[in-house]
């Protein structure tokens, strides 16, 4: 049983569109993160959203959690190749931040 | 601070021989992970420690899997024996607060 359903899980597009990610659930997270993975590599972590309805940017990348804490999504605004990669959204239940992860969204962008 | 460290980088086995795949975490981070990835299951977490002490390894698959933390500053993961369906990413992880530091992962093939 997948807990965090992520979509697309692929997407290609080109340089300089916008995009959304999307990571939904039916369960309430204490907190959610996002990472991102490149080819070779381990996750490393992009952000941590923890309030409900909370919104955070990382330069062209926007964050938000979902009020009910149950989803999230990422907005990348004028893509770059270098935004190229596997992108994991994990939520966590509780205060122990025990992860439970979506399966991934596989991001190209193309020059 | 060099990051978490793994090794081997790459491992080619055969079928029935054993693995053992080496995990030092950043130095007072006081959790450890071992994640499997594969294109089909995603990431999935096989155990974790707490100050050296496995916490729950419901997701370690079968009983050729078993880890170890002998000290704070090392951690193993061996397979015995090994199966061509273990081929994968294996990925070690250490946490602080909320945040996990992925190592560079041990690729994995066994034929």
């Amino acid at each position: 049983t997948q807990l965090l359903e992520q979509s697309p899980q692929f997407l290609s597009i080109q340089e300089g569109e916008n995009l959304t990610v999307y990571c939904n659930s039916s369960s309430v997270f204490s907190s959610l993160q996002w990472y991102r993975q490149e080819p070779g590599e381990g996750p490393v972590l992009l952000v941590t959203v923890v309030t409900g309805g909370e919104v955070k940017k990382l330069k062209r990348l926007t964050f938000q959690f979902g009020d009910a804490r149950k989803d999230s999504s990422l907005h990348i605004t004028a893509a770059q190749p270098g935004d190229t990669g596997l992108y994991l959204c994990a939520g966590a239940r509780d205060s122990n931040y025990q992860l439970i992860w979506g399966a991934g969204t596989k991001l190209i962008i193309k020059p | 601070d060099a990051g978490v460290i793994q090794s081997p980088r790459h491992e080619v086995t055969e079928m029935g021989q054993e693995v053992t795949l080496r995990c030092k975490p950043i130095s007072g981070h006081d959790y450890l992970f071992w994640y499997r990835q594969t294109m089909m299951r995603g990431l999935e977490l096989l155990i974790y420690f707490n100050n050296n002490v496995p916490i729950d390894d419901s997701g370690m698959p079968e009983d050729r899997f078993s880890a170890k933390m002998p000290n704070a500053s090392f951690s193993t993961l061996k397979i015995q024996p090994s199966e061509p369906r273990d081929s994968a990413v294996y990925f070690c992880a250490s946490r602080e607060g909320r945040e996990q530091f992925f190592g560079p992962g041990t690729r994995l093939t066994v034929l």
